[in-house]
């Protein structure tokens, strides 16, 4: 059964440092997101992207943030100079469609550590 | 701005039992709804959803029925099984939004034999 993949499973960075996680959609789909929990609270969404934009973020998505699809495969979210409250479980996931009644396809999430 | 509130956990219950997870909505449009589950070490996986009011959603055991006049989906199986000790989110999509997925808190579940 086709699944998205996440890497790494676990990064632990130093607070300033530049981040990158990655992502493989599942290969038919369009539409990509990235989600993120803080250890005890919700998943929050981040930012949804399709042809190669931006479709809609969060607040939480600041200029510290940015996605990119850099080949036909990868998915990549980018953390420019982390802080200690960006230590959350980051997930991505996809879907065939944009529409309110698609399922979107979770990976298994890059848990995040800022020291 | 729309927003899923979820059964405060975590919940234990005993091989056999029945459960019920609370989950009520607030929504600008109509939207669709979703039970995801969260199993130790794994992402999270749509367990079922319903479209319109009235849908009842089911999978493995699990129901949910949306409904509109109380604007709640409730997740209930009557026969629980240890394997079903995981987290499960409750979660809403607004057709008037790119954002796909708004989630609730979380409830963690777990079943002793």
């Amino acid at each position: 059964e086709p699944e998205v993949t996440q890497t790494p499973s676990h990064q632990v960075t130093q607070m300033g440092q530049e981040v990158i996680l990655r992502c493989v959609p599942i290969s038919n789909h369009l539409y990509f997101y990235w989600y993120r929990q803080i250890l005890g609270q919700k998943v929050e969404f981040l930012v949804s992207f399709y042809n190669n934009e931006i479709s809609e973020k969060s607040e939480i998505f600041d200029d510290q943030f940015s996605v990119e699809r850099p080949d036909g495969s990868n998915f990549t979210l980018k953390i420019r100079s982390t802080k200690l409250e960006d230590s959350a479980m980051y997930f991505c996931a996809s879907s065939v469609t944009g529409t309110s009644n698609t399922e979107a396809f979770f990976g298994q999430g890059t848990r995040l550590t800022v020291v | 701005g729309d927003s899923v509130t979820q059964m405060e956990g975590p919940v234990t219950l005993s091989e056999e039992a029945f459960l019920t997870i609370n989950c009520t909505y607030t929504a600008t449009g109509y939207p669709s709804l979703f039970w995801y589950v969260q199993y130790p070490g794994e992402g999270l996986q749509l367990l079922l959803k319903a479209t319109k009011a009235d849908d009842k959603g089911s999978n493995k055991g699990f129901e949910a029925t949306y409904r509109k006049e109380t604007t709640s989906f409730h997740l209930e199986k009557g026969s629980v099984q240890v394997s079903d000790s995981a987290v499960y989110f409750c979660a809403l999509s607004d057709p008037g939004s790119a954002r796909q997925l708004t989630f609730g808190s979380g409830t963690q579940l777990t079943v002793l034999p």
